[in-house]
């Protein structure tokens, strides 16, 4: 088991900002890290899968990036349907974890 | 374009068992290239992994859960199923069935998820 740690929990920003969630592991993971979107009383929707690669159809505003145990999930110029929580998530071994999730709010 | 739906009870007794279904529209389960895996959310918290399962039936679950958990496949139907046992209000959740790629285990897409209440 690997736990992830994601911070911050909760973010406040504005519309246009730019935002950084960080996900880290206590171990090497590699880049076998994903990145989901989701809004209340809807399925989490995948954003960013290995790390770094934009899901087909995921505005080029998501970015990812990170090996290792760092990862980083980035919104440039956050627009109104992106406040949400975001979870990042890891598989190792045949055991699946997610981070804790981080709000972002306006 | 895949579809996966859930369908199960909204509200179950605790100390029995859930059991929840999920139809896949599509596409196939029998393909090589994914794992069918459920997914549960209690009220207000995060994501929790339950369990996956391959066409060829190998299945791998959560060890916190694993006593308890049953996944199998309906190729028939093209459909996968969750079986639960013994509830408590801890087992109170959302439950999403996914689609889990071999590749670079990421979940996409997933059900609308089904409300599940233990409670007597």
């Amino acid at each position: 088991d690997i736990p992830l740690t994601q911070s911050p929990s909760s973010l406040s920003a504005s519309v246009g900002d730019r935002v950084t969630i960080t996900c880290q592991a206590s171990q090497d993971i590699a880049n076998y890290l994903n990145w989901y979107q989701q809004k209340p009383g809807k399925a989490p929707k995948l954003l960013i899968y290995d790390a770094s690669n934009l899901e087909t159809g995921v505005p080029s505003r998501f970015s990812g990036s990170g090996s290792g145990t760092d990862f980083t999930f980035t919104i440039d110029s956050l627009q109104p349907e992106d406040f949400a929580t975001y979870y990042c998530q890891h598989y190792n071994h045949l055991l699946i974890t997610f981070g804790q999730g981080t709000r972002l709010e306006i | 374009q895949m579809q996966l739906q859930e369908s199960g009870p909204g509200l179950v007794r605790p100390s029995e068992t859930l059991s929840l279904t999920c139809a896949v529209s599509g596409g196939s389960i029998s393909s090589t290239s994914y794992y069918w895996a459920w997914i549960r959310q209690a009220p207000g918290r995060g994501l929790e992994w339950i369990g996956s399962i391959y066409y060829n039936g190998n299945t791998y679950y959560h060890p916190s859960l694993s006593s308890r958990i049953t996944i199998s496949l309906d190729m028939s139907q093209n459909q996968f199923s969750l079986k639960l046992n013994s509830l408590t209000a801890a087992d109170t959740a959302v439950y999403y069935c996914a689609r889990q790629h071999t590749k670079s285990n990421c979940f996409d897409p997933w059900g609308q998820g089904t409300l599940v209440t233990v409670s007597s």
